[in-house]
């Protein structure tokens, strides 16, 4: 079975960096062609995805928030980390980890993710 | 960046109804193109991927279909667990480019 759950603080102050832990089981990050991506949702918005992890490390941003991502992943303990830097009250939001493959027809497709972590940013 | 226009952004209807919900990109995205279910606190559930292939395990009343900018997504006969936000997403550029629809409410009438 598949699982993804994410992990991180509740609250975090502006300026402060975020860092959220997506630890997973029942597939292996080193497998050719998985990836892991991060996606976040604003209280009562739309889905926003931020980053992508490959199995080959290859690392993906979202355009408009790259300067303050980092992604990367430690496949020895099934994780992947996310830091966001400079927290801001606007970047509240649940935010997921989300599987994906890099081949054939469902290559972009998110088929299993975490149940989400809910993330204020309030001083 | 390739932009996802879904319409309506909300809607009323009722049990046994049948739905349909439109996603339009910005430029053509082939047959990239996934849907997303999501219930209130709880994360997105993967539906159809590839426009019109359904996810395993998804009831047959779910279909999809469209190719290049224009897309939809059907259910054929509303059931009460299908009051739901309903999310396309496209993957044509992929990686990176994945963006999401702003979403469609389908609420009780």
């Amino acid at each position: 079975q598949v699982t993804l759950r994410e992990s991180g603080p509740a609250l975090v102050k502006p300026t402060q960096t975020l860092t959220l832990t997506c630890t997973f089981s029942g597939f292996s990050l080193s497998t050719s062609g998985m990836c892991v991506s991060w996606v976040r949702q604003p209280p009562g918005k739309a889905l926003e995805w931020l980053a992508l992890i490959d199995w080959d490390d290859d690392k993906y941003y979202s355009t408009s928030l790259k300067t303050r991502l980092t992604i990367s992943k430690d496949t020895s303990k099934n994780q992947v980390v996310l830091t966001m830097t400079n927290m801001d009250p606007v970047d509240t939001a649940t935010y997921y980890c989300a599987r994906s493959g890099i081949y054939g027809v469902t290559r972009g497709a998110f088929d299993i993710w975490g149940q989400g972590t809910m993330v204020t940013v309030s001083s | 960046a390739i932009r996802m226009t879904q319409s309506p952004s909300s809607f009323s209807a009722s049990t046994g109804d049948r739905v349909t919900i439109t996603c339009r990109a910005s430029q053509g995205i082939s047959s990239y193109l996934a849907w997303y279910q999501q219930k209130p606190g709880k994360a997105p559930k993967l539906l159809i991927y590839a426009a019109s292939t359904l996810q395993s395990g998804v009831p047959s009343r779910f279909s999809g279909s469209g190719s290049g900018t224009d897309f939809t997504l059907t259910i054929s006969c509303l059931q009460s667990e299908d009051f739901a936000t309903y999310y396309c997403q496209q993957y044509y550029s992929y990686p990176p480019g994945l963006t999401f629809g702003g979403g469609t409410k389908v609420e009780i009438k």
